[in-house]
Order: C-alpha cells, then structure tokens, then sequence
C-alpha cells in the first residue's frame, strides 16, 4: 500500500529565506507527482506536476525534483515572502483499485515570518 | 476560483439529518472526486467518477453515498452522521483519458467545511 511521508511537519522560516521540502513515497509505481498548496480553510491549488519520466520543474521560485528510484521528491522555494505561508502537500497519482487515484501526504506547514 | 464549486462551504448537521454536498465543474472536464480532509490526517480518496462510471471505494461506510448525474455535478448524500465525520470535504475534477495513462491533472474546489453534533 503506497504511503506518503512528508518532513519536515512544520517550518518556521525568516523571509528571505531558501527552503526544502521533502516528500518520499514508498512505492517508486506512479504516474507522476504533484505539489499542491492548501491555505487556511481552502481547498487546493496545484504548484507543480512532474511526470514519472521527468527530473524535474519550475515555476518562478519554486523547483520540484524527482527521484523515483529512490521514492523522493523535494520542493525547493527560493527566497521565501511572507505571501509563502501555507500547508504544502505532495501526491503521487497511481493506479490503485479505484482507477488512478491520487495518494496525499500529511502535508508540512510552512510559516514565512517578515 | 479555480472552475470547480462546492457548496455549502460550511455546513452543520446532527447525527439524524439527511444533507447533501454539492460540487460544479465548467471545466470540460470528465471525472470528478470527493476526498475527505480530517485532523493531522492525509487527505484520502473516497469516491471517483470516471468516463460516467462510478468506482466503488469499499472502505467508505454506507452512510455517505455519491451521486454523478452527469459530467458536470457530482453529490455526496449524508445521512445518520457520526461526530467523526466531521472534516472537509474536497471535491475535484479532472480529463481522464480512460487509459489511466497518468496525465490526470485534478482541480480542487474550495470544500466543504462540515460539522457533525
């Protein structure tokens, strides 16, 4: 059964700061893996999607590599703002018994102090 | 707003009542999805709409039951709640190709915030 563990839970970061995100997944099977935001009693917004053959993609600060090999993934976020603080989840999409389903992480909250 | 709608967004029920959760999509898009976020949990599959077709989840207890009438809505029926269903209910949608081929992109609505008493 595929897990995903998420770590650090929460950070606390003064702005300006460069930071990692790490997510590993136990089953290296999945299509792909997503990076979402979630802000206080929102839903989610996807960050960033790399395809099970790719290494790696950016958008703006943000940097997400894959090593599916080793069922690892971080998120780097360069010269974090306040505007950052948010819950970080990461999803691997896999094909489980109910079709392709998307397999979430506890998530790590993230705090950007100014 | 990301194209996909949930309504109520914050609902409050005792465990006897029937309610309904309602999701929208006007994305084009052909599956749809309920996840349920509880407390210092990961978010977790409970039901998928894919192509028209429902895929059962056999760990979701009876008492939440899905309705898709078609491509662009999608329910979750309550009925007979127990206080530890309460948590936010996430609806989302996607373009399945139907060969499960990983392209899948979902697009989450803001959920649904629910208490059960």
């Amino acid at each position: 059964k595929q897990e995903v563990t998420q770590i650090p839970a929460a950070l606390s970061v003064p702005e300006g700061e460069n930071l990692v995100l790490n997510c590993s997944f136990t089953d290296s099977a999945i299509y792909n893996l997503q990076w979402f935001r979630q802000d206080p009693g929102k839903g989610l917004t996807s960050l960033l999607l790399i395809q099970s053959s790719q290494r790696e993609q950016t958008s703006g600060r943000l940097n997400a590599s894959l090593d599916k090999s080793s069922g690892r993934s971080t998120l780097y976020i360069a010269a974090s703002q306040p505007g950052d603080s948010a819950t970080y989840l990461c999803a691997v999409l896999e094909l489980g018994q109910a079709g392709t389903a998307l397999i979430f992480g506890k998530g790590t909250t993230l705090s950007v102090s100014s | 707003e990301t194209g996909v709608t949930q309504t109520p967004r914050h609902l409050v029920m005792g465990m006897t009542n029937k309610k309904s959760l309602k999701c929208e999509q006007h994305l084009g898009h052909n599956a749809m999805y309920w996840y349920k976020q509880s407390a210092k949990k990961p978010l977790e599959l409970m039901f998928v709409y894919s192509l028209e077709e429902r895929v059962e989840n056999n760990s979701v207890p009876s008492r939440f039951s899905p309705e898709c009438p078609n491509s662009s809505h999608l329910f979750l029926h309550l009925h007979t709640l127990q206080p530890e269903d309460s948590a936010l209910y996430l609806c989302a949608s996607s373009s399945s190709s139907g060969d499960n081929s990983g392209a899948n992109v979902l697009t989450f609505g803001a959920g649904s915030r629910l208490t059960v008493l």
